[in-house]
């Protein structure tokens, strides 16, 4: 079954830091692979998403993942990160089989000042 | 426009009420979702409706009614519902069906208090 994985439940950096949030798939074939942000109390706003193609893709905000199918991986990356980037993070898949989107655990950034 | 609006923004029912949560999308989707959410955990999927037929129904207490009136609308009903019912009701739209490489675009929610 597929599945996704989202070692790190909470994750605190300095502002203007460099971040890297994780996230690990299960799934035999090329997956669909996206990273959804949501502030509090808020819904969820896509930040990007893999397909095909290039291994790095960029998003909006300045963030971007790498796609690595040797490590299972689509780890999301931001070079300096802002007090505004504190939230949760999704990782998610979406299942061939069903069409659903199969969700991480998530991940909280708290940023410091 | 990609934007999905839900109204209302805030709801507080008891036990025997009867409310309807409504999800509006323009962007001329076809699939239309329905999550609930508990804090710090990751949305849960309720049903699916692709084309305005529910596709999906995660085996949802019948207090919970889905309704599709049109491509661009679609209601949640809620009727004697239970306080563990509590939680964000988030509401997301797809393009072209309940298909793995369709991005869901998602309303803000409606943060439901059952007392």
């Amino acid at each position: 079954a597929q599945s996704v994985t989202q070692p790190d439940i909470h994750i605190t950096v300095s502002e203007g830091a460099s971040l890297e949030l994780r996230c690990n798939y299960s799934y035999g074939a090329t997956p669909y692979l996206f990273w959804y942000v949501q502030s509090p109390g808020q819904g969820l706003q896509l930040l990007l998403k893999y397909f095909s193609g290039d291994t790095l893709v960029q998003g909006i905000k300045g963030f971007e993942a790498e796609f690595k199918r040797s490590q299972s991986s689509f780890n999301l990356r931001k070079p300096s990160v802002h007090w505004s980037d504190a939230a949760e993070y999704f990782c998610a898949v979406g299942s061939s089989n069903t069409g659903k989107l199969i969700f991480g655990q998530g991940t909280t950034l708290q940023v410091k000042p | 426009d990609t934007e999905v609006t839900q109204t209302p923004k805030h709801l507080v029912m008891g036990m025997t009420n009867k409310k309807s949560l409504k999800c509006e999308q323009h962007m001329g989707h076809r699939a239309m979702y329905w999550y609930k959410q508990k804090a710090k955990k990751p949305p849960e999927l309720m049903f699916v409706y692709s084309y305005e037929k529910l596709s999906i129904n995660e085996s949802v207490p019948s207090r919970f009614s889905p309704e599709c009136p049109n491509s661009s609308l679609l209601n949640l009903h809620l009727h004697a519902l239970q306080p563990e019912d509590s939680a964000l009701y988030l509401c997301a739209s797809s393009q072209d069906g309940a298909l793995a490489r369709e991005t869901q675009y998602f309303g803000p929610g409606t943060r439901l208090l059952v007392l």
